[in-house]
């Protein structure tokens, strides 16, 4: 059984400082996403990862995989209050009914 | 265009009484999915179709919940009898794709049910 774990749960950083959210996974996968959620709303796709090594950059997020050590990071650059939500990871399953099993979250809290 | 579109948004109910959710995808998404997200914990896979077919639906408790998608398009999502324990939020996402590797996916805003 795929288990995605993500570290830390919780984040509270001050603007203006960098930070990494780290998501790992049991089993073999070379496609991950990342997300995020607002508080009361649905979850919004941020990067889709689909093979070793990839590095993706959206402003002041940065995500990359490494599917040998089954792991994925989120780094935050420089953080603004405006990052502040929750961040989860979500790992594609091998096998022919493939499906996304999602990473606890990281709910990430940036003070002005 | 339109995202994924889901009703109602939020629903009180007492134990034991039916409820259902509906959901229409993003236009030309063949594959549909129904998500269960509890409070602070990511979203959990129920059901999984492409067009009229559930092709994984091994986490669906089937005592209680089932759903369709008749026409390859819009899907509901029911429970009968509801338990204190269905309180959570139900999300509907979508996605194109063909065979068995899942693609992005784009999710609705869900539905958020508390049994009472």
């Amino acid at each position: 059984e795929l288990k995605v774990e993500q570290n830390p749960l919780f984040l509270s950083m001050q603007e203006g400082k960098n930070y990494t959210i780290y998501c790992n996974y049991s089993t073999t996968s070379d496609r991950l996403y990342w997300y995020r959620q607002d508080p009361g709303k649905s979850l919004e796709s941020l990067f889709v990862l689909l093979s070793n090594g990839a590095v993706k950059q959206e402003g002041r997020l940065m995500a990359s995989l490494d599917t040998k050590a089954r792991l994925s990071t989120l780094h935050i650059t420089a953080a603004v209050h405006d990052l502040s939500a929750t961040y989860f990871c979500a790992v594609d399953g091998t096998g022919t009914a493939s499906k996304l099993t999602f990473g606890t979250g990281t709910r990430l809290q940036v003070t002005l | 265009e339109a995202g994924v579109v889901q009703s109602p948004r939020y629903k009180i109910i007492e134990k034991k009484q039916p409820v259902a959710f509906w959901c229409n995808p993003i236009s030309g998404h063949n594959t549909l999915y129904w998500y269960l997200q509890n409070l602070g914990q990511g979203p959990e896979l129920l059901i999984r179709y492409e067009n009229e077919e559930a092709v994984d639906d091994s986490q669906l408790p089937k005592d209680r919940f089932s759903a369709e998608r008749l026409k390859g398009v819009d899907s509901t999502l029911k429970i009968q009898p509801a338990e204190l324990g269905d309180s959570a939020v139900y999300l509907c996402a979508s996605s194109l794709e063909q065979g068995a590797t899942t693609g992005e996916l784009f999710f609705g805003e869900g539905s958020r049910l508390t049994v009472l």
